[in-house]
């Protein structure tokens, strides 16, 4: 079946600008996860959302960052006013808890936007 | 001091070679220990697990756990270059924790 899709696949963005990142989860998924990879470092969790509970926003990074997911599907990351230190690739994953195939809670993860700002 | 600690490398070894990644942690917590393998430009995706401690063994790929000592690492048998790629250990505590810890990730390049 299709798996996690993230668009764009590339973005470039002056600095300043607001830009938004689009994730679309495996159909089903009830959790969806947002990371930031950046050259050198690991994943940073940014956000997660599960089913309907308030979604964790421990891991953003400043309150430019907001993250909405809509009817339990297609989630979008916004940055505003970006910074050249925003520059990274920006991860989504979905997770199905039934635990099929194991182990449960496993995440899959879509191509990642690399996003640069100039 | 990190959950995860993971050496980043680079690591290049020649086609043929013995591939040993590690990974050690701090919470003996953790019950659950995957390998995730990243391909450049592409997203992570899962490529072993083990519950709790001992080896599991996929073709020329090896799992192993070490809980006495935090220590898991994963071996690759006669590695080839579509082995090249960066591999993250990734840990999940249980009793329904979804949260997962990853490792930073080492770089691993199998020359031909």
């Amino acid at each position: 079946g299709a798996g996690v899709s993230q668009s764009p696949s590339n973005k470039v963005t002056e600095k300043g600008k607001d830009v938004e990142l689009r994730c679309d989860p495996i159909s089903g998924h009830t959790a969806l996860y947002w990371y930031r990879q950046s050259l050198g470092q690991g994943l940073e969790f940014l956000i997660y959302f599960q089913g309907n509970s308030a979604p964790d926003k421990s891991g953003l990074p400043s309150d430019r960052f907001s993250a909405e997911r809509t009817g339990g599907s297609v989630s979008t990351l916004t940055i505003q006013r970006t910074q050249q230190e925003d520059s990274a690739v920006y991860l989504c994953a979905s997770t199905s808890i039934s635990g099929i195939p194991p182990p449960p809670y496993t995440q899959y993860f879509g191509p990642g936007t690399r996003l640069t700002v100039l | 001091q990190k959950e995860v600690e993971q050496d980043p490398g680079p690591l290049s070894v020649p086609e043929g070679a013995i591939v040993s990644l590690n990974c050690t942690y701090s919470n003996s917590a953790f019950q659950y220990f995957m390998w995730y393998r990243q391909y450049s430009r592409k997203g992570p995706e899962l490529l072993m697990y083990t519950y709790s401690s001992g080896n599991k063994e996929d073709g020329r790929f090896t799992a192993q756990v070490d809980k006495s000592s935090k220590y898991i690492s994963l071996f690759i048998r006669d590695s080839q270059p579509s082995d090249s790629a960066t591999y993250l250990c990734v840990l999940r505590k249980g009793g329904g924790s979804e949260k997962l810890v990853f490792g930073k990730g080492t770089k691993l390049t199998v020359n031909p």
